[in-house]
């Protein structure tokens, strides 16, 4: 079963950042919490991943709070390529949970 | 960036006949792979984790005689669903995990196998 809970969908203006929040409160100490995102009929493409500490690449930022029950993926200029289903997972089985659909509108 | 090819992209098949699915990590090495199914607007179900050189794992409500996989090197793993149905169609899903990053090191899925089972 999955270990993470996200907003069904969420809706973004292009240009604007998308703010997109998971909670995995049953988290352990030590497991990582990695984030892909899914275009239709297409395979999950892997975007960030973090423990504690927040992470930037050049896809996204990842938030995560002090107490690690959460996280926030942040797309800071979103395109209307950034459309699509978007997952936070933990590794303990690596279970998908239902993602958030970001919508974003010109 | 780690790369995962998974074929064929889309197969039709007779019910009653049996399908093979390869995974292959191209540039990287991957001790664990996993397979997961994905039914139309859901979102991706494991259904087991294969480890190089042993059997797979599987999730509870999938038939390990139905669905064989085989993960007998460490750049290849394969599912094969045999004497298929319609409810089986679906689309498969693979995924690798890079051993060099070690425990921490994200999953990478391949693109994924559309089966049709007339």
């Amino acid at each position: 079963d999955a270990k993470t809970t996200q907003p069904p969908s969420m809706d973004c203006a292009e240009g604007r950042a998308a703010n997109l929040p998971c909670n995995h409160s049953t988290i352990s100490g030590n497991e990582y919490v990695y984030w892909y995102r899914q275009i239709h009929s297409q395979g999950p493409q892997y975007i960030i991943h973090g423990l504690k500490n927040n992470e930037t690449n050049e896809m996204a930022s990842l938030i995560i709070t002090e107490d690690r029950k959460s996280s926030t993926l942040i797309l800071p200029h979103a395109t209307l390529r950034d459309t699509a289903v978007y997952y936070c997972i933990v590794p303990d089985g690596f279970y998908f949970g239902s993602g958030t659909k970001l919508n974003v509108k010109p | 960036g780690a790369v995962v090819s998974q074929h064929p992209s889309r197969v039709i098949c007779k019910s009653g006949t049996s399908v093979k699915i390869e995974c292959r990590s191209l540039d990287f090495q991957a001790t664990t792979m996993f397979w997961y199914r994905q039914f139309p607007k859901q979102s991706l179900m494991l259904m087991a984790t294969s480890n190089e050189g042993s059997k797979a794992t599987y999730e509870q409500g999938v038939e390990k005689d139905k669905f064989l996989i085989n993960h007998a090197s460490l750049t290849l793993s394969t599912l094969t669903v045999t004497s298929a149905h319609p409810e089986d169609s679906s689309f498969y899903i693979c995924s690798a995990r890079d051993f060099r990053g070690g425990n921490n090191s994200p999953l990478h899925f391949g693109n994924g196998t559309r089966l049709t089972v007339t």
